[in-house]
């Protein structure tokens, strides 16, 4: 349950703040995966990054910038937020994305994010 | 792109009685079939994952079933037990991207006592 962690759990942030959530995985993946959960859509893919490079933007809203300086940490910065961003935002690392697509993913406990 | 269709979105079952949920997808390219369950409050995590060169994977309780030409996936849950209850969501990935993988809209799985 250690393998992936993510600060902070909870957010709550006005529409004019910036923040920025980060995600580790400590289990020596190379892909890593920025999910937005909410009741609407249960599990949404934003972004993935294989290798450090991003491979896949979800057509997720530029308000949402993510960052991935090594294979081991992820970061999502957030501004100009809106209400209906509210929701819970999972990180997973897998070991890998190759031809055959990815694989197991690890998921962290996630932060949930509250925009008022 | 990718859509993932998953049904039903609730299943009550008696303790003990088979579950039965079953995906639909529409890339033909997809050649990687994941089942995640999450359970309240918890983080999703991997339970059983088929790819596309097998018809069929089982283990222990549960199992998988893919039938590539009609494009969809099942997942199995027999004798249940009340830990089973969560909500269970089956995925696509490796289609026309690699990198991306849908997921369905979850099951919500209640197992009566």
């Amino acid at each position: 349950e250690t393998g992936v962690t993510q600060t902070p759990r909870h957010l709550v942030m006005g529409m004019t703040n910036k923040k920025s959530l980060k995600c580790e995985q400590h289990l020596g993946h190379n892909a890593m995966y920025w999910y937005k959960q909410s009741a609407k859509k249960p599990l949404e893919l934003m972004f993935v990054y294989n290798f450090k490079e991003q491979t896949e933007n979800n057509s997720v809203p530029s308000r949402f910038s993510p960052e991935c300086p090594n294979s081991s940490h992820l970061f999502l910065h957030l501004h100009t937020l809106q209400p209906e961003d509210s929701a819970l935002y999972l990180c997973a690392s897998s070991q890998a994305v190759t031809g055959g697509g990815t694989d197991t993913q690890y998921f962290g406990p996630g932060t949930r994010l509250t925009v008022l | 792109g990718e859509n993932v269709e998953q049904h039903p979105s609730t299943l009550s079952v008696q303790e003990g009685d088979s579950a039965v949920i079953k995906c639909t997808y529409s890339d033909s390219a997809s050649n990687y079939f994941p089942w995640y369950k999450q359970e309240l409050g918890k983080r999703p995590q991997l339970i059983i994952d088929i790819r596309s060169n097998v018809g069929e994977k089982k283990d222990q309780r549960i199992a998988v079933t893919l039938n590539k030409t009609a494009k969809h996936f099942s997942l199995h849950i027999t004798e249940t037990q009340p830990e089973d209850s969560a909500v269970y969501f089956c995925a696509a990935s490796g289609g026309s991207s690699a990198s991306k993988i849908i997921f369905g809209s979850g099951t919500r799985l209640s197992i009566r006592p």
